[in-house]
């Protein structure tokens, strides 16, 4: 079946714009994260879905960054007034619910370059 | 969630077992290790998990010693598609918990 997918998979934006990047997860997950991947490190945690409630958003690096999952399903990530340090690679992830869910299922991320 | 410490690269010929170790010596009773693994221009993939038994599936190996404190994950034989880097992660148990991501280690497959 259809894994995650992500979109656009490549944005270059010019420092100040506004942003959004998009992630379909796998159909009927309940779990949905965005991770931030600078280069050469590992992802980092973003913020937190649980259908359409953001349950956690501890990992956002400032109140320019916005999350939402309204319907359950396909989530986006909203950056404004885009900065340099924002260029990274964000991932999407999702995950089943219930006792037995313990995988978490990557997009291949967006790879977001301000200049 | 405790820490955990990779090397940062290894090497592996193609064919033999490929032997990634990561400590982990905080871990409290009932967290688990999970391993992803992150090849170029992906998003990282799951392989596998376990808390205190040694764990096999269809990619890899799990040992985990008896103390807990560190681990290791095998590639029985190591391909050239094995080449990526390798998170070993210590997490409480269930998918709706946020993954902490190391540096991991780069594991190179040579031909």
């Amino acid at each position: 079946g259809a894994g995650v997918s992500q979109s656009p998979r490549y944005k270059v934006a010019k420092r100040g714009q506004d942003v959004a990047l998009r992630c379909d997860p796998i159909s009927g997950h309940v779990s949905l994260f965005w991770y931030q991947q600078a280069l050469g490190q590992g992802p980092e945690f973003l913020t937190y879905f649980q259908n359409e409630a953001q349950l956690d958003k501890s990992g956002l690096p400032s109140d320019r960054f916005f999350a939402e999952r309204p319907e359950g399903s396909v989530s986006t990530l909203k950056i404004q007034r885009t900065q340099q340090e924002d260029s990274a690679v964000y991932l999407c992830a999702s995950s089943l619910e219930g006792a037995h869910s313990y995988e978490q299922y990557f997009g291949p991320g967006t790879r977001l370059t301000v200049t | 969630d405790a820490k955990t410490t990779q090397p940062t690269s290894m090497d592996c010929a193609e064919g033999r077992a490929a032997n990634l170790p990561c400590n982990h010596s905080t871990i409290s009773g009932n967290e688990y290790v999970y391993w992803y693994r992150q090849i170029h221009s992906q998003g990282p993939q799951y392989i596998i998990h376990g808390l205190k038994n040694n764990e096999t599936n269809e990619m890899a190996s799990l040992i985990i010693t008896e103390d807990r404190k560190s681990s290791t994950l095998i590639l029985p034989h190591a391909t050239l598609r094995d080449t990526a880097v390798y998170y070993c992660i210590v997490s409480l148990y269930g998918s709706a918990r946020q993954l902490t991501f190391g540096s991991g280690t780069q594991l190179t497959v040579l031909p």
